[in-house]
């Protein structure tokens, strides 16, 4: 079968420690992988994004690692701070292809809290 | 910074009847799409849409859905006769392009509760 999917549900860290949330998929066809951000009562925010060709994408104050040898899929916070505490998913997009739709496949979510 | 709104924030309805969730998305985005996420479980995807025709539609997407972009600005999604496993949060999300490289931006979603 085809899934993305999270080790962790829920994540508890110190703020000023960096967090890191991880994230299983199964499919190798998927051209790029999405993490989001999803705060209570929002929608779903993207974060940064990574193309299956690399293996590490830097951001502000974020790092996305992408690991196709055992298809894993991690997101790094740097300092976290409790701006940073909600619910992180993971997303692959396997492009147009045939079927033209763009879709994302989203995993299940890490609830992340960052304690004072 | 340009985002997509979504209307209402909350709909009841009563089970059978027809609901119109009402979207707007980023102005110079051609690309639009609805998901929903059943309280506690995972954004599924439902339907995609470019060019006035859906792209791409998942299971979920049955004859009781329906997509228009009635004007320039709105993007609306349809359930002509609502179940109670309709009860979900509805997201809208646009971008720019097509390709899987383009981030699709998403709305804060309407709640839909089905009596």
């Amino acid at each position: 079968g085809e899934s993305v999917g999270l080790h962790l549900p829920t994540l508890s860290v110190q703020e000023g420690d960096n967090s890191i949330i991880n994230c299983a998929y199964s499919n190798s066809a998927s051209d790029y992988f999405i993490w989001y951000k999803q705060e209570s009562g929002k929608g779903p925010q993207f974060i940064i994004d990574i193309r299956s060709n690399m293996d590490k994408r830097q951001g502000q104050r974020v790092t996305v690692l992408l690991n196709k040898t055992v298809k894993h899929l991690s997101l790094q916070i740097a300092a976290t701070q409790p701006g940073d505490s909600a619910v992180y998913f993971c997303a692959e997009n396997r492009g147009a292809g045939t079927g033209g739709g763009n879709k994302l496949t989203f995993g299940t979510g890490t609830q992340l809290k960052v304690e004072l | 910074e340009p985002e997509v709104t979504q209307t209402p924030s909350h709909q009841v309805t009563q089970m059978g009847q027809e609901v119109i969730l009402r979207c707007v998305p980023i102005s110079n985005h051609l690309y639009f799409y609805w998901y929903r996420q059943i309280l506690g479980q995972k954004v599924e995807f439902l339907v995609s849409f470019y060019n006035n025709e859906i792209s791409e539609k998942s299971e979920i997407f049955d004859d009781q859905f329906s997509v228009e972009r009635p004007d320039g600005s709105n993007f609306t999604l349809k359930i002509r006769s609502t179940k109670l496993e309709d009860s979900a949060m509805y997201f809208c999300a646009s971008s720019e392009g097509g390709g899987a490289s383009q981030p699709q931006h998403f709305g804060d979603g309407t709640r839909l509760s089905i009596l």
